[in-house]
């Protein structure tokens, strides 16, 4: 059974801090990982991907990624309030696969 | 605007009642999936299509149906079988770029039981 095991939260930082999301997996041949933002009440949005060990920056947003350890993290930089919604972390297990396994989501809340 | 349009945004089902969601994709995408989410949980797949007239069940398809009869839609049956339906259900669609692929959503439709 594969399964991506995401901290529930609530996670609360106040504005302007750095937020950090994690997330395990089970597959060690997993090969691509996703960040999806899900607002209450709407569908998940693409923010990140990253295919390979070590960091991937876009924005204020950087992923990282380490298959030995079978982690993977998303740091959000001066958070927002408007950047409060649940994180979803989601893994492809291999080339040709098209079932990504999601896991729960962990839900920031940003403080003014 | 290329994108993937879902409706109805809200259903209600009646006991025993048969009820369709619609998934309609402008995207050029190959491949579509329906996902069911619970309050509090990660999305899990119902049926995936990745060509025209086929499709595969996913982790929790029973009770569900689907058909492709067109790239652009992939419609989801909740059957009469299914005896907890209500949850909010997503349509997504991808291209089929192997691992670099990634997933499109819709704006999803909320289904509860009368």
């Amino acid at each position: 059974q594969k399964e991506v095991e995401q901290n529930s939260g609530p996670l609360s930082v106040p504005e302007g801090a750095i937020a950090s999301l994690n997330c395990t997996y089970s597959d060690r041949g997993s090969q691509s990982f996703f960040w999806y933002r899900q607002y209450s009440g709407k569908s998940p949005e693409l923010i990140m991907s990253i295919y390979s060990n070590g960091d991937k920056e876009d924005g204020r947003f950087t992923a990282q990624l380490n298959k030995a350890s079978q982690y993977v993290s998303l740091l959000i930089r001066d958070s927002q309030p408007s950047d409060s919604a649940t994180y979803l972390c989601a893994v492809n297990p291999g080339a040709g696969s098209y079932q990504l396994t999601f896991g729960k989501g962990t839900k920031l809340s940003v403080i003014p | 605007d290329g994108g993937i349009t879902q409706s109805p945004k809200y259903l209600f089902r009646k006991e025993g009642q048969n009820v369709t969601l619609s998934c309609e994709q402008n995207l050029n995408h190959d491949a579509m999936y329906w996902y069911r989410q619970d309050p509090g949980q990660g999305l899990r797949l119902i049926y995936y299509s990745q060509i025209v007239n086929d499709f595969q069940k996913g982790d929790i398809a029973e009770g569900y149906s689907v058909s492709r009869e067109k790239k652009e839609s992939f419609p989801l049956t909740v059957t009469s079988a299914q005896k907890n339906p209500t949850a909010f259900y997503l349509c997504a669609s991808s291209t089929q770029d192997g691992f670099n692929e990634k997933l499109f959503f819709g704006s999803g439709t909320q289904l509860s039981v009368l």
